[in-house]
């Protein structure tokens, strides 16, 4: 039981150059999580899903979009990078959107953008 | 003003002693609270949950909420140096809308 992989960990991108961030899990469960981790800004959300085929806006969406193809997988794209999207990047998944239930986070992504 | 307010820190502490962290919050229709540690290079993990006031015990770990004064503190006892780490607090808005502090730097010296 792996829990929440996300690949790759490292990365560095010129500005300007596009990739995807993936993110799995194995514990079936419904919502999943892309945050952007900044020092002094803590966890911001930047898009999430509440099932397989649905995405919505987080607080920090600009410059990102997602897409949730199935279940297990939830992945961020960074369409053309700017030095702004330098950043470690979470992503978290847990069964309901609901107090009590655990988000389960990933071991992040660590992204540099030139 | 943000929605929730922590103290960076870092805050060190011999080992053995209590440790305080603490949070504000703005909105006093936040009803859950969470405490987070994060190891370094990790993801946050989650250590307690509480709901509404009052107090919540997990071992060496206290969480308590002060609705009146929007005051959320997690306690730690005995602390060891394995508990150094980043403690993030965090409410919920509604459902899945989850709101992070900063985070709270903490060293527990042996």
């Amino acid at each position: 039981n792996a829990g929440v992989t996300q690949t790759p960990k490292f990365r560095v991108l010129k500005t300007g150059q596009s990739m995807t961030l993936l993110c799995a899990q194995d514990m079936n469960h419904e919502y999943m999580y892309w945050y952007r981790q900044d020092p002094g800004m803590g966890l911001r959300l930047i898009h999430y899903s509440v099932g397989e085929g649905t995405t919505a806006k987080g607080e920090v969406p600009d410059g990102y979009n997602v897409s949730r193809l199935k279940k297990q997988n939830f992945l961020l794209g960074l369409e053309s990078a700017a030095p702004s999207q330098t950043s470690v990047y979470f992503c978290a998944s847990s069964g309901s959107g609901r107090a009590g239930d655990t988000q389960y986070f990933g071991p992040g992504t660590r992204l540099t953008v030139l | 003003q943000k929605e929730v307010e922590q103290d960076p820190g870092p805050l060190s502490v011999p080992e053995g002693a209590i440790v305080s962290l603490n949070c504000t919050y703005s909105n006093s229709a936040f009803q859950y609270f969470m405490w987070y540690r994060q190891y370094s290079r990790k993801g946050p993990e989650l250590l307690m949950y509480t709901y509404s006031s009052g107090n919540k015990e997990d071992g060496r770990f206290t969480a308590q909420v002060d609705k009146s004064s929007k005051y959320i503190s997690l306690f730690i006892r005995d602390s060891q140096p394995s508990d150094s780490a980043t403690y993030l607090c965090a409410t919920l808005s509604g459902t899945y809308k989850y709101i992070f502090g900063t985070g709270t730097r903490l060293k527990v010296l042996a």
